[in-house]
Parts: structure tokens; sequence; C-alpha cells
């Protein structure tokens, strides 16, 4: 199993572009998560999804677009890129809400907006 | 509203020491608490995971503590070694929802051979 893949690994956005962060996980996990992670800080969710077809808000959803047509694939849009969305970007996925629940990560995609 | 605290920031000690790293939080009624690693470069990988009703869990050289009571967990890791080297981040689980997790920003561990 690949686990958590997210592309690109970096990119480099003018101000005012858009566009798409990919993850997709081969878990057969149900749930999926879109983090941030700011220098120096801790993670915050930006949209999560509990299903194929299901999305929700998290803490700081503005500015992005999430969908979830399939079990495995979770893509993350960035619509008018700002630069305060320079950050790391994590896809996690976890397979339910069990007494074990865990999430599982990507490795990050750095992107910076200048 | 949950806020999670990892102190300190960082953490630079020599290989063979055993060393606490700290999580508090200020809202106790949680589901779990798990501590994760972060390499440069890298995802984060899932070290411990406590329930609410667990006070500790053990794996390896590394034992996790929790306290509800009092807003705390430590993770303890014994004979320190430069693999060690990392970010550690403590995440706790609202008692609300099955999704959130609020995350500290971390404790940054140097281990100098």
């Amino acid at each position: 199993n690949a686990g958590v893949t997210q592309t690109p690994k970096f990119r480099i956005l003018k101000i005012g572009q858009s566009m798409t962060l990919q993850c997709t996980q081969d878990m057969n996990h149900n749930y999926m998560y879109w983090y941030r992670q700011d220098p120096g800080m801790g993670l915050k969710l930006i949209y999560y999804s509990v299903g194929a077809g299901i999305t929700d808000k998290g803490e700081v959803p503005n500015g992005y677009n999430v969908s979830r047509s399939t079990t495995e694939d979770f893509p993350l849009r960035l619509e008018l890129a700002a630069p305060s969305q320079t950050s790391v970007y994590f896809c996690a996925s976890s397979l339910y809400d069990t007494d074990s629940y865990e999430q599982y990560f990507g490795p990050g995609t750095r992107l910076t907006v200048t | 509203k949950q806020e999670v605290t990892q102190i300190p920031a960082a953490l630079s000690v020599p290989e063979g020491e055993n060393l606490v790293l700290n999580c508090s939080f200020t809202d106790s009624a949680i589901y779990n608490l798990q501590w994760f690693r972060q390499d440069p470069g890298k995802g984060l990988t899932s070290l411990l995971l406590i329930q609410s009703s667990q006070r500790e869990q053990t794996s390896g050289r590394l034992n996790a503590s929790l306290d509800k009571s009092s807003g705390r967990s430590t993770l303890y890791i014994a004979a320190s070694q430069p693999g060690d080297s990392a970010t550690y981040l403590c995440a706790v689980r609202r008692g609300d929802s099955n999704y959130q997790l609020i995350w500290g920003a971390g404790t940054k561990l140097i281990i100098k051979p």
C-alpha cells in the first residue's frame, strides 16, 4: 500500500492564480481531511469528508473548495490564491470513527504564493 | 474553546538522556490524545494514541501519559538517540466530534551525538 499520496510536493503561485492539490489514499478509508500548517504553528483543519459525496468545513475553510467523488480521492482547490495561503498542506485519512481512531498523513505540499 | 500548548518549543539534549515532552489542553472533555512525529519534508507519523479512559500507553522507548483532570499529557523518551531528532506534536480529539483534532504547535527535538 502506498498509503496517502499528495501531489505536487512544491508549488509557487502568483497572487490570483488557482490550483488543485491532489490527495489519494489506497486504504479504503472513509474519512479524509485537509490541514494547513503555518510555520511554528499546529495544524488547522480546512475541510473534511466522511465519505464519497459528503464534505464539510473545518476551522479555516475560506479561500478553499473540496470535492469527494470517490473514496480514494479528495482534491483541494485554491481559487484566487493569496499570500496568506502560503503554507504546508497535509492530507490525511482514517478508516472510521472507531476506538482505535487514527489518522494517516501524506508527505505534504509546500505552497508559496507571491 | 479547546487550546493545546506544547512547551518547550525546542529542546536539545545529548544522546542517551531520558527526556519528557509536555502537552497541555484547556478543556478536559476529550475523546483521546495522540502524539505524532514530524520529520522535515515528510508527513506526520502517529506514535501513540491514548483514549480518554486510559492513563498511559507504551511503545518501545516511548511512554505517553494522560491526566485529563489536569489537562496534561507527557511523552517520555528513554535513552534518546540521534534518530529521535524530529518535531513532536500532540493533538486532542474533541469529545463532541469524530473528526476534529486540535493541535499543539510542537516541540522540535534535537539529540546531539
